[in-house]
This record gives C-alpha cells, sequence and structure tokens, in this order.
C-alpha cells in the first residue's frame, strides 16, 4: 500500500529555535498534503493544506509565519516552526492525498513527529 | 512489523441501524493505545474513542464503542442508531507505548448513511 514518511519521529529543540519536519509520499505522487496538529487523546486539527507548487492554505488560527509549509514536489512536504516555543509542543502528522481530488481519493498518514520544546 | 488494516473502503448503512467497521492490527509491543478519528468532508479529524491495551472493559463514548478483542488484534467500531451526519471518513491508528512514539493510521473506512 501507499506509503507516508515523516521525519524526525521524535525532536528535541531549544526554545528559540527552529525545526524542520518532512513528509514524504514514497511511492505515490502527492499533489495534496495536510498538516495536523494532535493534542492527548484529542482530536487532529487541521493546521494547513499544502498544494504541490503553490503556497499552502492555512486553517483559521494558525500563524502562517510561525508555521511555514513548503511543498516543492510531488512527494515532499515539510513544516518549519519557526522561534518555537514551549507551548509548540505537540504532536504534528501530515497526510496525503493520493489520487484527484474527488470524493473517491484516498489519504494516507505519516506516522506523526513528536516536537518537545526545552 | 507494526500495521493497521481496515478492509473495508466503503460501508453503507441505513438510518437508526447500527453499523460496524472493522479494524485490525498487528503490533510487538505489550503496550499500545488504538483510537478512533472520523474526518468529515470539511477535513478535520474528529477523536471519537480511546482505548488502551490493558483496558479490561471496551471503551465506549455515547453511540460509539469499541469491540476490543485484544487475542484477535482487533479495535472495531461500532456505532448505534446511524445518523445522517455520521457519513464521513473514519480511520483507526494505533499508538505504541514503548520503543517510539509513532502513530500508525489505517487507511480508513467511507461510511455513508441513507435516508
Amino acid at each position: 500500500g501507499a506509503v507516508v514518511s515523516q521525519h524526525p519521529s521524535r525532536v528535541i529543540c531549544k526554545s528559540g529555535t527552529s525545526v524542520k519536519i518532512e513528509c514524504r509520499s514514497l511511492d505515490f505522487q502527492a499533489t495534496t498534503m495536510f498538516w495536523y496538529r494532535q493534542f492527548p487523546k484529542k482530536s487532529l486539527m487541521l493546521m494547513a493544506t499544502s498544494n504541490e507548487g503553490s503556497k499552502a492554505t492555512y486553517e483559521q488560527g494558525v500563524e502562517k509565519d510561525k508555521f511555514l509549509i513548503n511543498h516543492a514536489s510531488l512527494t515532499l512536504s515539510t513544516l518549519t516552526v519557526t522561534s518555537a516555543h514551549p507551548e509548540d509542543s505537540s504532536f504534528y502528522i501530515c497526510s496525503a492525498r493520493k489520487g484527484p481530488t474527488t470524493a473517491g481519493n484516498t489519504i494516507y498518514f505519516g506516522e506523526g513527529s513528536w516536537l518537545t520544546v526545552v | 512489523a507494526q500495521k493497521i488494516t481496515q478492509t473495508q473502503p466503503g460501508m453503507f448503512v441505513q438510518e437508526k441501524e447500527a453499523v460496524t467497521l472493522d479494524c485490525t492490527y498487528d503490533t510487538s509491543d505489550p503496550s499500545y493505545g488504538l483510537f478512533w478519528y472520523k474526518q468529515p468532508s470539511s477535513g478535520e479529524m474528529i477523536f471519537l474513542i480511546y482505548q488502551g491495551s490493558y483496558d479490561q472493559q471496551n471503551a465506549t463514548e455515547g453511540r460509539y464503542s469499541l469491540n476490543f478483542q485484544k487475542a484477535r488484534k482487533s479495535a472495531n467500531l461500532v456505532i448505534s442508531a446511524s445518523q445522517l451526519g455520521d457519513s464521513a471518513m473514519y480511520f483507526c491508528a494505533m499508538r505504541p507505548y514503548t520503543g517510539g512514539f509513532k502513530t500508525i493510521f489505517g487507511a480508513g473506512t467511507r461510511l455513508f448513511v441513507k435516508a
């Protein structure tokens, strides 16, 4: 089946630094990728929708300058948390849509990345 | 290898009836959590229910219940009294609590509730 890889799976960074999380679709081209943030045992909050070659569409309340999303190719999207603070510590998950933008397409999830800001 | 399998790409259910969405998993970790999420067309992922691997009783949350059969490694979601608003994608997920912090998602099941 289709595979989405996220890296790193766990990262610890110092407050004030930036950290990049990669999301790759390993065996399919993903024109659309999604970034979520999860709080313990709670829903995944959609942060942004990333379309290859264009600017990401951010959900309301998500700081565009803090969470930089780049979708440079059909197999790679990156999330950069800039000037990270402890409150940014969370579990970040990406997903990639395989197929055209219709109701019948399939979305595959990465395994998530734990970010801890100290 | 750790894996989640949802064998039903699509399901139909009549309004007010119950439906079971299948989920089987594979892990060698002794401790893990199982989750179900609902994804409506808006894209958000709504947490529905959680089951810990050591929980003795099956989890229930309102109309949602998780039929957890540890020996068979299955964690099926049961939705009782289906409503039209239940039409969505449903994802089963597993998070092992030892040796890593990854969450593995299934491919999802699209549920259609008919009036």
